[in-house]
């Protein structure tokens, strides 16, 4: 069984340039969650989707961050107009059901210049 | 509003001697608890569960003990191993939201 994948695994956007992060779950898991890592700190809650459906988003900045889990494919974490504060890394999980345990990526470590 | 706190950042321990990693959570409707480790350029990954009508699991080296009246839950590892030697975070949710929170993490060095 492959894990949850992400990719890119490391993305370099200049300031005001979009970026586009991709997490395909584990078979079978119809939930997703996305995750914050700045330096030294833990990781921070940004939004949970269930197919289709955005379940909570309230650890997503209100602007320039957006997430989608379509029918089909992987979910994507857009961040628009892209500034310094927004590097760190980008961690995507999934479960099969809610509050199971959940199966993280290995990250997109976003930089941006 | 930190709500899952580990206080310390970092721990060594001697290989072979005992690991306990600490964490204390502040809200009482939490009732499911994770310990993930990680290792750097990687993504975290699943230890330990333990829900809140028990006060101990145990999964081989790996027992997690918690304690509902002082909102405190530990990890114990024993006997520590170099290759335990990662971040450990904890996770907290409540059966009434959608997500986990999660502590800053504790950094384990396990001594050859």
């Amino acid at each position: 069984n492959a894990g949850v994948m992400q990719n890119p695994r490391h993305l370099v956007r200049r300031r005001g340039q979009e970026a586009r992060l991709r997490c395909s779950p584990m078979k079978g898991h119809s939930h997703v969650y996305w995750y914050r890592q700045l330096p030294e700190e833990g990781l921070k809650f940004m939004v949970y989707l269930q197919k289709e459906n955005i379940i909570d988003e309230s650890g997503m900045p209100k602007e320039r961050f957006s997430a989608e889990f379509p029918k089909e494919g992987p979910s994507i974490l857009r961040i628009q107009q892209v500034v310094r504060g927004d590097s760190a890394a980008y961690f995507c999980a999934s479960s099969p059901h809610k509050r199971a345990e959940q199966f993280f990526g290995p990250g997109t470590r976003l930089t941006v210049l | 509003d930190q709500q899952v706190k580990q206080n310390s950042p970092s721990l060594s321990v001697q290989e072979g001697r005992i690991s306990i990693l600490n964490c204390d959570y502040t809200n009482s409707m939490f009732d499911y608890f994770l310990w993930y480790k990680k290792y750097p350029a990687e993504g975290p990954t699943f230890l330990i569960s333990i829900s809140s009508i028990k006060d101990k699991n145990e999964d081989g080296r790996f027992t997690v003990f918690l304690n509902k009246s002082a909102k405190h839950l530990s990890l114990h590892i024993v006997p520590s191993q170099p290759g335990d030697s990662a971040v450990y975070f904890c996770a907290a949710s409540a059966n009434t939201g959608n997500q986990f929170y999660f502590g800053t993490g504790t950094s384990l060095t396990v001594i050859p």
